[in-house]
């Protein structure tokens, strides 16, 4: 099924360690995002690319690093993972700027940190 | 900078109808409505590119005023399906959204 996938989908994470949230979608899309999702708080943008090679940071980037990998792949990983990152988090693509295209989203990760 | 909306949560019988705000303190080029049930990831409702457009997806729909920065979403004669939480988004190039409106629609 065509799609935007995202492994792994449950993570529990000790302070301090470091984990890589991996995405791909196979709908050609040039633009993928990463958001979290905290109780009344909304999605908020952590990075995005909009096209292959380049990424930009988003809302709340700190604690984050993002790699583009080819145009099917954007992956997040967490460095030294904290208390404050634990969350649910998401990917998303979409079709050119402009269009009537709206952002087609993974089944998200949710990552605890202890 | 994220829109705003409004109502926080709206609880509806079935066949009721319900209005849901979504404002920018800035300008908008487009505005996303999605909805996300619980556990779920958000589904991608609609899109309104022009200011005073209108559109539609089954009975629910949208406007969109762009001199007000303004985008309501209207549920038409609810069904138990709609619950759910409901998310706008202001497009500036990426998508920021509101806090969300939870909407319980009961029989």
């Amino acid at each position: 099924n065509a799609g935007v996938t995202q492994t792994p989908k449950f993570q529990v994470l000790k302070t301090g360690q470091s984990m890589t949230l991996q995405c791909a979608q196979d709908m050609n899309h040039n633009s993928m995002y990463w958001y979290r999702q905290d109780p009344g708080m909304g999605l908020r943008l952590i990075y995005y690319s909009a096209s292959e090679g380049t990424t930009d940071k988003g809302e709340v980037p700190n604690g984050y690093n993002v790699s583009r990998l080819n145009k099917r792949e954007f992956s997040l990983r967490l460095e030294s993972a904290a208390p404050s990152q634990t969350s649910v988090y998401f990917c998303a693509s979409s079709g050119p700027p402009g269009q009537r295209y709206g952002y087609t989203f993974g089944s998200g990760t949710r990552l605890t940190v202890v | 900078q994220q829109p705003v909306q409004s109502p926080q949560a709206v609880i509806l019988r079935e066949g009721e109808d319900a209005v849901i705000n979504c404002s920018s303190s800035k300008a908008l080029y487009s505005v996303h409505w999605y909805r996300q049930k619980h556990g779920e990831a958000p589904i991608f409702l609609m899109i309104l590119l022009k200011g005073g457009e209108q559109k539609g997806h089954d009975k629910i729909s949208a406007s969109f005023n762009e001199k007000k920065q303004q985008s309501s979403l209207y549920l038409t004669a609810s069904q138990l399906s709609y619950s759910g939480t409901y998310f706008c988004g202001g497009s500036w190039g990426k998508l920021q959204f509101g806090a969300g409106t939870q909407v319980v629609v009961t029989p």
